[in-house]
């Protein structure tokens, strides 16, 4: 059973407009999530993230907006750059003696010239 | 500092050897995590360790064995590989646990594992 979910593999933007990545979680346990982005051949690296206490955290062009009742968060990244195009995976973790991160299938941006 | 490193970049085995995959953190870092990323799968995770000389099962713990010996190093061992763990092995480490958003997670840069 999935709990964090990436229903689109795949994102194509114009550069210079806005990038919209959704994420929806089931598990009403989690409190904490974050946004990764991966370029082929490199690990990921972390981007963003945002307490459940906060419904938006921005950092820069990124913009990370969260929806506790409909259990969905979104990553906002405007003007999308060239340089954005990569796979971006959201993550989830909750309080607790869970130390674990989970991740979801990954969204691939492609930011056209 | 080099961060996080992974031992080797690409490796091929047949069916039935064994290897170990080496990851080293210089970050002093408590937490330390296995995960393999499969086309479609997302990364998922295989092994941690909250600290030196512990460890846990994650998601995917079969035919997968650990050790965290030293605080810098967590091990990954395939006893006896399987055409099906062919996969991107990621190593990650944090300083904090990821509960409520303890610790961000660094990644090494993978290596890849074909099993013929």
């Amino acid at each position: 059973d999935q709990q964090v979910k990436q229903n689109s593999p795949s994102l194509s933007v114009q550069e210079g407009r806005i990038s919209i990545l959704n994420c929806d979680y089931t598990n009403s346990m989690f409190d904490y999530f974050l946004w990764y982005k991966k370029y082929p051949a490199e690990g990921p690296t972390f981007l963003i993230s945002i307490s459940s206490i906060k419904d938006k955290n921005e950092d820069g062009r990124f913009t990370v907006f969260l929806n506790k009742s409909a259990k969905h968060l979104s990553l906002h990244i405007v003007p999308s750059q060239p340089g954005d195009s990569a796979v971006y995976f959201c993550a989830a973790s909750s309080l607790g003696a869970n130390s674990k991160l989970t991740f979801g299938k990954g969204i691939t941006l492609s930011v056209r010239p | 500092n080099a961060g996080v490193t992974q031992t080797p970049k690409f490796r091929v085995l047949k069916t039935g050897q064994s290897m170990t995959l080496l990851c080293a953190q210089d970050m002093n870092h408590e937490y330390m995590y296995w995960y393999r990323q499969d086309p479609g799968m997302g990364l998922r995770l295989i092994h941690y360790s909250v600290g030196e000389g512990t460890t846990a099962k994650g998601e995917v713990p079969d035919g997968y064995n650990v050790s965290r010996l030293k605080k810098q190093n967590f091990l990954l061992g395939l006893e006896s590989a399987a055409p099906s763990q062919t996969s991107v092995y990621f190593c990650a480490s944090s300083s904090l646990g990821a509960s409520g958003g303890g610790g961000t997670q660094y990644f090494g840069p993978g290596t890849r594992l074909t099993v013929l």
